[in-house]
This record gives C-alpha cells, sequence and structure tokens, in this order.
C-alpha cells in the first residue's frame, strides 16, 4: 500500500515564527501536492511537484514556500506563520496515474 | 476541468448499498471520473475511477452512463466506517502532475 506520512499530527505555532510541514511518500511517485483545507472551501492547492527540485505553485501560493530536495520528500514552509494560516494541511502523492494518495494531515494553529 | 453536482448528504442503512450519485453534463471525452472519500479528521482516500467502462474494486463500484453525463458510486454493503463525505471529481490523466478540484461533495451517514 501507498504510504504518505506526515511529520505531526496537530501543532501550534506563534504569530511570525517560522512553520516547516514536512511530507513523506513511499512509493517513488514522481508528484507532490500541498493543500490546505478550510471549512466551506474545500481543499485548496498551495504547491505542487513533479520532479526533484521542480515545483509549481497552485492557486494559493501566498506566504507559503516549498522544498523538494529528495524524490521522497515534499516540506511545506511558512515563513512567517500568521493566524490567517491556521487550517488542516494535506501532502499527497501520485505517479504519472492521476489518483492521488494522501497523508493524514496535520492541523495546524497559529495563535 | 468539467463541473461536477452532487447532493450535499445522503443517509443509508447499515447492511445495505448506498448509491451516491454525481452529474458531470460537461465531461469531455478525455477525462476520468474519480471518487474520493474523507472520513472526519483524516486525508481524502482514492476510492475507484474510470473513463467509460463500469468499474468495480474491493471498495466500491462505479457506473457511468452511456453518455458519461452522469455517474454513480456503489458501495454493496455500507458500514459504519464507511459514513464520510464522498467527492466526485472528473480529471484528466496526463504525464505531469494534475491537482484535483475538490467540490463540496455529499456528506454519507450510514445508520445503525
Amino acid at each position: 500500500d501507498v504510504k504518505v506520512t506526515q511529520s505531526s499530527r496537530y501543532l501550534v505555532k506563534r504569530t511570525g515564527e517560522k512553520v516547516f510541514l514536512e511530507c513523506v511518500q513511499d512509493m517513488d511517485h514522481e508528484n507532490m501536492f500541498w493543500y490546505r483545507q478550510d471549512p466551506g472551501l474545500g481543499l485548496r492547492l498551495i504547491y505542487f511537484s513533479y520532479d526533484v527540485k521542480m515545483k509549481e505553485k497552485g492557486d494559493i501560493p501566498e506566504g507559503y514556500s516549498v522544498s523538494r530536495e529528495k524524490k521522497e520528500r515534499f516540506s511545506l514552509i511558512l515563513e512567517s506563520a500568521s493566524t490567517n494560516q491556521t487550517s488542516m494541511y494535506l501532502c499527497a502523492s501520485s505517479s504519472h496515474r492521476a489518483e492521488q494518495y494522501f497523508g493524514p494531515g496535520t492541523r495546524l494553529t497559529v495563535t | 476541468d468539467a463541473k461536477t453536482t452532487q447532493p450535499p448528504s445522503m443517509d443509508c442503512a447499515e447492511g445495505r448499498a448506498a448509491n451516491l450519485p454525481c452529474n458531470h453534463s460537461t465531461i469531455s471525452g478525455n477525462e476520468y471520473v474519480y471518487w474520493y472519500r474523507q472520513i472526519h479528521s483524516q486525508g481524502p482516500q482514492y476510492i475507484i475511477h474510470g473513463l467509460k467502462n463500469n468499474e468495480t474494486n474491493e471498495m466500491a463500484s462505479l457506473i457511468i452512463t452511456e453518455d458519461r453525463k452522469s455517474s454513480t458510486l456503489i458501495l454493496p454493503h455500507a458500514t459504519l466506517r464507511d459514513t464520510a463525505v464522498y467527492y466526485c471529481i472528473v480529471s484528466l490523466i496526463s504525464g505531469s502532475a494534475r491537482q484535483l478540484t475538490f467540490g463540496s461533495g455529499t456528506q454519507l451517514t450510514v445508520l445503525p
């Protein structure tokens, strides 16, 4: 089975802190994604990557950056966390086929 | 990607079949129909996908109408653990990364 893991299930950070969310997949997938999910807004794509060191902006990249130094790992970085970045963050991966496999999510609270 | 329409909520008795409809009347010929579900506080889970033929796997069956304008996801013997939000999505398969656009889905509640 495909396994996508995320570094934390719950995280509490203060405004202005730098936050790292890590995602690791074990299926040698080329593509990796970061979404955030908020009530009433569904899943929104932040960034995705189709290869090591490659990244593309999604629908809401402002305030975020990403890093993909190894194929299995995709990191989401909040340079200076703000309260409006309180959300559920979901990582996903996929091969050349379109079905995506999601991690369990990280619920981030910024106070 | 084509837009999909799903009922906001449905109930189903435990042990009975759950039939979840999806309308995708603007689907193009090379777009696939995907189904995902999300159990509360967990990440979405891939269920099944199809192009024009009916598909079945260990989780569910997918019935796509001949004109491809609608489809139905069937959970043959629903259990309480199938209570979740079910998303119907249409998307191309391509060699590059493809984002999925999740709508609001159908909240399925399986009743004891």
